[in-house]
């Protein structure tokens, strides 16, 4: 079946570039999101893309896209100690309404 | 943006009782919403799709009288968990999207059950 897989873990410095991975299987893969979740909350949509862009950025957020490879990456510019959290990646294919979520990576971030 | 609000945040309660947890779409119609569950350290489970005015949807393994959903508005959709138990206790989250889920979901905050 579907799968989506992302590092665990992440540590970066603050005002470092974060970039979390994420890899998926489906191929007809249609719409992939990253969402941040803060402890005890719920999830909180980042960004998403469309399977034919390469890339979208939207402020300090920078998503790339290689469909070739099915991967996926967020790259958040100038990380700050707000941005510790987890983020989750999600695909979903066209015609159907499941989501199916990655791991989630736990990003920390040094002062 | 869409916002969905959960109730109630966190809840204690005794095993053998029911409880029952709401999930609202305050600025848009959900004609889809979603429940899923989340174990400590883990991904998010999808447990049930529901759709306004007909019956859930249930994935495979979770019992759908025990977790019961009510999807009866377009604000609206319950999930009342039945004759609770301690393994039971777990972090729900919904999440709501209209047009039949083509756009991006968006969550609740997230419900906190333990159950004694």
């Amino acid at each position: 079946g579907e799968d989506v897989e992302q590092s665990l873990f992440l540590s970066v410095r603050e005002g470092d570039s974060s970039v979390i991975n994420c890899t998926y299987t489906d191929s007809s893969s249609t719409y992939l999101y990253w969402y941040k979740q803060e402890p005890g909350a719920g999830l909180q949509l980042l960004t998403y893309i469309f399977s034919n862009m390469d890339m979208k950025q939207d402020q300090r957020l920078t998503v790339l896209l290689n469909k070739k490879d099915k991967h996926l990456s967020l790259r958040i510019a100038d990380t700050q100690t707000g941005d510790s959290a987890i983020y989750f990646c999600a695909e979903r294919s066209s015609g159907t309404y499941k989501y199916i979520f990655g791991t989630g990576t736990r990003l920390k971030v040094l002062a | 943006g869409a916002v969905v609000s959960q109730h109630p945040s966190r809840v204690i309660c005794k095993s053998g009782t029911s409880v029952k947890i709401e999930c609202r779409s305050l600025d848009f119609q959900a004609t889809t919403m979603f429940w899923y569950r989340q174990f400590p350290k883990k991904s998010l489970m999808l447990m049930a799709t529901s759709n306004e005015g007909s019956k859930a949807t249930y994935e495979q393994g979770v019992e759908k009288d025990k977790f019961l959903i009510n999807h009866a508005s377009l604000t609206l959709s319950t999930l009342t968990v039945t004759s609770a138990h301690p393994e039971d206790s777990s972090f729900y989250i919904c999440s709501a999207s209209s047009h039949r889920g083509s756009l991006p979901l968006h969550f609740g905050n997230g419900t906190r059950l333990t159950v004694t």
